[in-house]
């Protein structure tokens, strides 16, 4: 079945510590998106990615970094200089058709920083 | 103004009525228009999207737009309590490189 798979699902760091969040596509989709969402608030982008090698910051990318090596794979480090990073990471990807194509998501990492 | 605004809630509906969950947005050259449905814990589910004005029908769920006005409407008929979620409305602004705007959402919460 294809789909989009993130890991781990739960994820508990040390402040001051980098961290990684795995995100996985098998469905062919060109475009990968990161987005963060905090409680009873809706999802803020965080970086996009259209082709290999290629990424773009979104509306909140400071503290962030991202990479894409492959097509399928877009892995989001928040780093220390986030400064509030303890929330709901949602990996999402779609095919690139004019802008128009929905977007399916993963099932999300809780990152707890304490 | 927010780009995408709904009216957070929550949204109490008996069964079997029909809920109506609106949303306004800023950009008037958004084109692509988007309902999620969201489950507490879960990750968003794409319900519908639409981009010409007027309705589009799937099943038990209708959405509206109506771009002069700049709204975008999800009606859900004979209302389930399996319906009951986050319904979240997001609205593309860039084309070529898809950048959703997302509403803070709206939670139904379906009366049995």
């Amino acid at each position: 079945d294809g789909g989009i798979t993130q890991s781990p699902k739960y994820l508990f760091r040390k402040e001051g510590q980098n961290v990684t969040l795995s995100c996985e596509q098998n469905l062919n989709h060109d475009a990968m998106y990161w987005y963060r969402q905090d409680p009873g608030q809706g999802l803020r982008l965080i970086y996009y990615s259209q082709i290999v090698n290629d990424f773009q910051k979104g509306d909140i990318a400071e503290g962030y970094s991202v990479s894409r090596e492959k097509k399928e794979s877009f892995p989001l480090t928040v780093t220390s200089a986030q400064k509030n990073p303890t929330a709901f990471y949602l990996c999402a990807s779609s095919m690139t058709q004019g802008g128009n194509s929905p977007l399916h998501f993963g099932n999300g990492t809780r990152l707890t920083v304490t | 103004q927010k780009e995408v605004e709904q009216n957070s809630g929550p949204l109490s509906v008996p069964e079997g009525a029909i809920a109506s969950l609106n949303c306004t947005y800023s950009d008037r050259g958004s084109q692509s228009f988007f309902w999620y449905r969201q489950y507490s814990g879960k990750s968003p589910e794409l319900i519908m999207f639409i981009y010409s004005n007027g309705d589009k029908e799937d099943g038990r769920f209708t959405a509206q737009l109506n771009k002069a006005s700049q709204y975008v409407s999800l009606l859900i008929r004979d209302s389930q309590p399996s319906d009951s979620a986050t319904y979240l409305c997001a609205v593309n602004q860039v084309q070529g490189a898809q950048k959703l705007v997302f509403g803070q959402g709206t939670r139904l919460t379906i009366n049995p």
